[in-house]
This record gives structure tokens, C-alpha cells and sequence, in this order.
């Protein structure tokens, strides 16, 4: 069975400051994606960024980058110079064949951006 | 430009009641998603179809329909609703099979049951 593990239930930074949120994973692929969802207080999703499990590099968008280390299953998104528009919930995700390619979401991460 | 439409934005209903909240997609996606968010629980997924006419369990299907009649709409039921079902839910869609295929999603709809 496919799982997403998020032990962080809120995290604090300060403005400038880079952050990490942490994700760890489980599954049996070989081929999966790892995602990061923002979610701010007004509700919507919104898609950060993407990981594909035989990709070499770790991805980055803009301020955002996925420290992705395969052995250890972890997918940990890093928020370089936090603004105060940072301050949301984080989700981590993933989608895989076993999973029947459906996307399954952790439990979230909110962080507060202090200024 | 629409994207992923739910309706309705906020329900409240009484114990026993039933409802369908509608979810339509123009992204010609194939795999739609319903899933219900709570408090320190993140989403868990209701149910999802991987295309007209398919529908799948996700982790917490009970007490919860759908039907995909239409590659476009992914109706979600609650036959009769109860307190638990109190929730902000949200519909999904993606593209199939791998690679970078993330989720467009609804605005989400607040459900109280009383």
C-alpha cells in the first residue's frame, strides 16, 4: 500500500529565512510522482512542484525545491527566502501504478512566516 | 477558462438528509477525484474514476455514491447524511497514467450536517 507520512503539524520561519517541510513515502513502484500542494487560508489548492521517481535532479520552481533522497523514501520540499504569502499549509502527494495512478495526499504541514 | 467547478460552495443539511454535490471538469481529463479534507487529517480520498463510466474506492468511501456518466462530471452522493460527514470536500482531476500529471482542483465545498 501506497502512504504518505508528514510529521511536522506546524512550523514556524522566519521572513528570509529558508525552510524545510518535511515528507517521507511509502510504496512498492518503481515509478511513481511526488507533488507538494500549497494550500492558503482562502482554501484553494495550488500545485508547487514535481518529482518523478527516475528523474536525476532534484526539482526545483522558483523559490521552491524538492530534496528528493530515493533510498530513504523522503521528498522534502525547501522554501528558500520565506515570504510572508508563504504562511499556509503544505501537503505532500503521491501517484503511482499500484496506486492505480490515483493521488494520495499526507496529513500537511502549516507553516507560519513570521516577520 | 474554468478548469474544475464544484457546486455547491456551502450546504448545510440535517441528519438523514441526502445531497449530490456536482464536480465538472473542461480539461478533457481522464481520472476525476472526490476528497474530503478534516482537521489534522489532510485529504483522504472518497472515491475516484479513471473514466466515464468507472468508478473506484478510495480510503473512506463509506456512506458516499458516485457516478461518472459523463468524462466531464464526477457526481459525489451522500444518500443520508450524518454528523461525521461534516467536512470541506474537494473534486479533483489529472491526467492519466505517469509522469507530472498533478491535480487541478475545485474551489471545494463546506458541508455542515446537523
Amino acid at each position: 500500500a501506497q502512504k504518505i507520512t508528514q510529521t511536522q503539524p506546524g512550523m514556524f520561519v522566519q521572513e528570509k529565512e529558508a525552510v524545510t517541510l518535511d515528507c517521507t513515502y511509502d510504496t512498492s513502484d518503481p515509478s511513481y510522482g511526488l507533488f507538494w500542494y500549497k494550500q492558503p487560508s482562502s482554501g484553494e489548492m495550488i500545485f508547487l512542484i514535481y518529482q518523478g521517481s527516475y528523474d536525476q535532479q532534484n526539482a526545483t520552481e522558483g523559490r521552491y525545491s524538492l530534496n528528493f533522497q530515493k533510498a530513504r523514501k523522503s521528498a522534502n520540499l525547501v522554501i528558500s527566502a520565506s515570504q510572508l504569502g508563504d504562511s499556509a499549509m503544505y501537503f505532500c502527494a503521491m501517484r503511482g501504478r499500484t496506486g492505480g495512478f490515483k493521488t494520495i495526499f499526507g496529513a500537511g504541514t502549516r507553516l507560519f512566516v513570521k516577520a | 477558462n474554468a478548469g474544475v467547478t464544484q457546486t455547491p460552495k456551502f450546504r448545510v443539511l440535517k441528519t438523514g438528509q441526502s445531497m449530490t454535490l456536482l464536480c465538472a471538469q473542461d480539461m478533457n481529463h481522464e481520472y476525476m477525484y472526490w476528497y474530503r479534507q478534516d482537521p489534522g487529517m489532510g485529504l483522504r480520498l472518497i472515491h475516484y474514476s479513471v473514466g466515464e463510466g468507472t468508478t473506484a474506492k478510495g480510503e473512506v468511501p463509506d456512506g458516499y455514491n458516485v457516478s461518472r456518466l459523463k468524462k466531464q462530471n464526477f457526481l459525489l452522493g451522500l444518500e443520508s447524511a450524518a454528523p461525521s460527514q461534516t467536512s470541506v470536500y474537494f473534486c479533483a482531476s489529472s491526467y492519466l497514467g505517469q509522469g507530472k500529471s498533478e491535480a487541478f482542483f475545485g474551489q471545494g465545498t463546506r458541508l455542515t450536517v446537523v
